[in-house]
């Protein structure tokens, strides 16, 4: 298994420019969810989703969307970019249903919007 | 509202010595509570998680936690310390509205010196 992938690294972006986040992961599980991670702020929900179709929002939401048509990809995008979303985002994914679940994460995209 | 609070920023320790990262968590009803490590440009990675029993909990790394609810606090222990230990750690709390959402404290940078 190659568990959470994330793409890109690394991007550089314009203020108002789009770009789109991407997660995958291939365990078949039904919540996947969106972080950003600032400094001295931990990791902040963006987006979440309980399964395919379903998504909603989280801590920080604004300048986000997400969409989930498959079980296994859950995109962040970001419409029109500020340099206030310049951020580590972080994608996790884990079973959803009872008990407590583990969550697991990808390795991370770095976003830099200046 | 479930919340973690870690009152230390940084944590410095000699190689050998034991550690003590701090947690303290505000929940309603039952606490489901995790830690995290984050290896420098990493993802994070579960270290352990307590749901019942035991107040002591052993997880990876050599690392365990301990559960103590009347002063409410999910302290992560390791009886002597590495260099490679050095990382940063995030305590969490399972969402009372999901079993999947879990929110994050602020970390605590481990800083283990030769």
């Amino acid at each position: 298994n190659a568990g959470v992938t994330q793409t890109p690294k690394f991007q550089v972006l314009k203020t108002g420019q789009s770009m789109t986040l991407q997660c995958a992961q291939d365990m078949n599980h039904e919540y996947m969810s969106w972080y950003r991670q600032d400094p001295g702020m931990g990791l902040r929900l963006i987006h979440y989703s309980v399964g395919a179709g379903i998504t909603d929002q989280g801590e920080v939401p604004n300048g986000y969307n997400v969409s989930r048509s498959t079980t296994e990809d859950f995109p962040l995008r970001l419409l029109s970019a500020a340099p206030s979303q310049t951020s580590v985002y972080f994608c996790a994914s884990s079973y959803s249903g009872q008990g407590v679940r583990t969550q697991y994460f990808g390795p991370g995209t770095r976003l830099l919007v200046l | 509202a479930q919340s973690v609070a870690q009152p230390e920023d940084q944590v410095n320790v000699a190689e050998g010595n034991p550690l003590t990262v701090k947690c303290t968590y505000s929940v309603s009803g039952n606490p489901y509570l995790f830690w995290y490590v984050q290896y420098p440009n990493r993802g994070l990675q579960f270290l352990l998680k307590y749901i019942t029993g035991d107040n002591l909990v052993k997880g990876s790394y050599g690392f365990e936690a301990e559960f103590n609810k009347s002063q409410t606090s999910f302290h992560l222990k390791k009886p002597s310390a590495l260099v490679s230990d050095s990382a940063l750690y995030f305590c969490a709390v399972r969402d009372v509205s999901s079993a999947s959402k879990i929110i994050f404290g602020s970390g605590t940078r481990l800083s283990i010196r030769p």
